[in-house]
């Protein structure tokens, strides 16, 4: 069964700078990867997502992550972090299963930022 | 357009106790996805209805949790004699088939 690990459950940087929040998956065939953030009181958005082609993947809000086979990673990067990017991140692997995607969760990262 | 919404936005009820969780998925999005986010920790997946198919309730954690669906409109989530361990955020997603998933603020459950 697929599961995913999120390795840090909490992180603190300071504004400017920069950030890299790591996530290893277990998933036997190509994965669908995904990395959402969830801010307080707020859903979950969507920030990249990783189907196939390029390994590096560019996102919203200035963040990008690198899908890497050998490692088993997606690790989420931003080259400057700003206050507002202060939020659990979670980190995703999709089954694709008749058209639906079921999506397994790692347990979240809490990003805090000093100022 | 509209996202996915949920109803309501909290719930407080005591031990015992049934609740109904409704979700509207954003239009034309042919799956819809319930999963649950305890205090601290990840969403577990709990269930999903794609179409016509027979839905995915691999995830319910017992017989007193179920789920309907309309077609492909509103479902309800429905959690009987509920007990303190169900005490959650519980998370509506609608997708297109096979894109990613769209998630609704969610409902905060709060049993007594």
């Amino acid at each position: 069964a697929q599961s995913v690990t999120q390795p840090d459950i909490h992180i603190t940087v300071s504004e400017g700078a920069s950030l890299e929040l790591r996530c290893n998956y277990s998933y036997g065939a190509t994965p669908y990867l995904f990395w959402y953030v969830q801010s307080p009181g707020q859903g979950l958005q969507l920030l990249l997502k990783y189907f196939s082609g390029d390994t590096l993947v560019q996102g919203i809000k200035g963040f990008e992550a690198e899908f890497k086979r050998s490692q088993s990673s997606f690790n989420l990067r931003k080259p400057s972090v700003h206050w507002s990017d202060a939020a659990e991140y979670f980190c995703a692997v999709g089954t694709l299963i008749q058209g639906a995607q079921k999506l397994v969760f790692g347990q979240g990262t809490r990003l805090t930022i000093n100022p | 357009g509209a996202g996915v919404s949920q109803s309501p936005s909290n719930k407080v009820t005591e031990k015992g106790k049934d609740v109904e969780l409704r979700c509207d998925p954003i239009s034309g999005h042919t799956a819809l996805y319930w999963y649950r986010q305890r205090l601290g920790q990840g969403l577990e997946f709990l269930i999903y209805f794609q179409g016509n198919s027979a839905p995915d309730k691999s995830g319910l954690p017992s017989d007193r949790f179920s789920a309907e669906r309309t077609g492909e409109s509103v479902s309800t989530l429905t959690i009987q004699r509920t007990q303190q361990e169900d005490s959650a955020v519980y998370l509506c997603a609608s997708s297109r088939t096979g894109t990613q998933s769209y998630f609704g603020p969610g409902t905060r459950l709060t049993v007594l």
